[in-house]
């Protein structure tokens, strides 16, 4: 059974710090999905990573992907307040199938 | 393009009732995926769709529910009889393969809020 592992799952953080949060799974995949969710909202798609080694930046965001380790990453520089929202890490199980894991609910304190 | 088009937004309603969910995928999008999502549970996958043809609807959770796809546009999640453990939020996503491939990714509806009493 496919296993999608995010850590941590609450994450408090003070403005300005960096922190990541990491996303483990358990099967072969060569593609991984970060997405956003606000409270009350929907999700909205962050990053697509496609290969071992992939980096993606956005803003004060930077994600990669070890398909070797099985451990994809979502970095987090100077947080602000604007980011405190639910992450989640998906998996691709091919066709667009993908299985989410938990989430980390990120709060970033002034 | 308007996004994925879920409705109704909110619905209420009682134990055995019988519950419609809809949505409309975004034009051109030629796979669907029904997901629920709960404190509990977090997001699961109920089903998914390829070319209006169920693929795999091994999450879907018993018999009491039920998806279609009669068309590239358009697709239903019914629960019927619906219980209070059903409630939770649903959403529908949609993709397509894209030619630039790192740009694939599903796109979700706004959601629908079930609350079964």
């Amino acid at each position: 059974e496919l296993k999608v592992e995010q850590n941590p799952l609450f994450l408090s953080m003070q403005e300005g710090k960096n922190y990541t949060i990491y996303c483990n799974y358990s099967t072969t995949s060569d593609r991984l999905y970060w997405y956003r969710q606000d409270p009350g909202k929907s999700l909205e798609s962050l990053f697509v990573l496609l290969s071992n080694g992939a980096v993606k930046q956005e803003g004060r965001l930077m994600a990669s992907l070890d398909t070797k380790a099985r451990l994809s990453t979502l970095h987090i520089t100077a947080a602000v307040h604007d980011l405190s929202a639910t992450y989640f890490c998906a998996v691709d199980m091919g066709s667009n199938d993908m299985r989410f894991g938990a989430g980390t609910r990120l709060t970033v304190k002034p | 393009d308007a996004g994925v088009i879920q409705s109704p937004r909110h619905e209420v309603t009682e134990m055995g009732q019988e519950v419609t969910l809809r949505c409309k995928p975004i034009s051109g999008h030629n796979s669907l995926f029904w997901y629920r999502q709960t404190m509990m549970r977090g997001l699961e996958l109920l089903i998914y769709f390829n070319n209006n043809v169920p693929i795999d609807d091994s999450g879907m959770p018993e018999d009491r529910f039920s998806a279609k796809m009669p068309n590239a546009s358009f697709s239903t999640l019914k629960i019927q009889p619906s219980e209070p453990r059903d409630s939770a939020v649903y959403f529908c996503a949609s993709s397509s393969p894209l030619a630039v491939i790192d740009q694939e990714t599903q796109y979700f509806g706004p959601g629908t809020r079930l609350l079964v009493l």
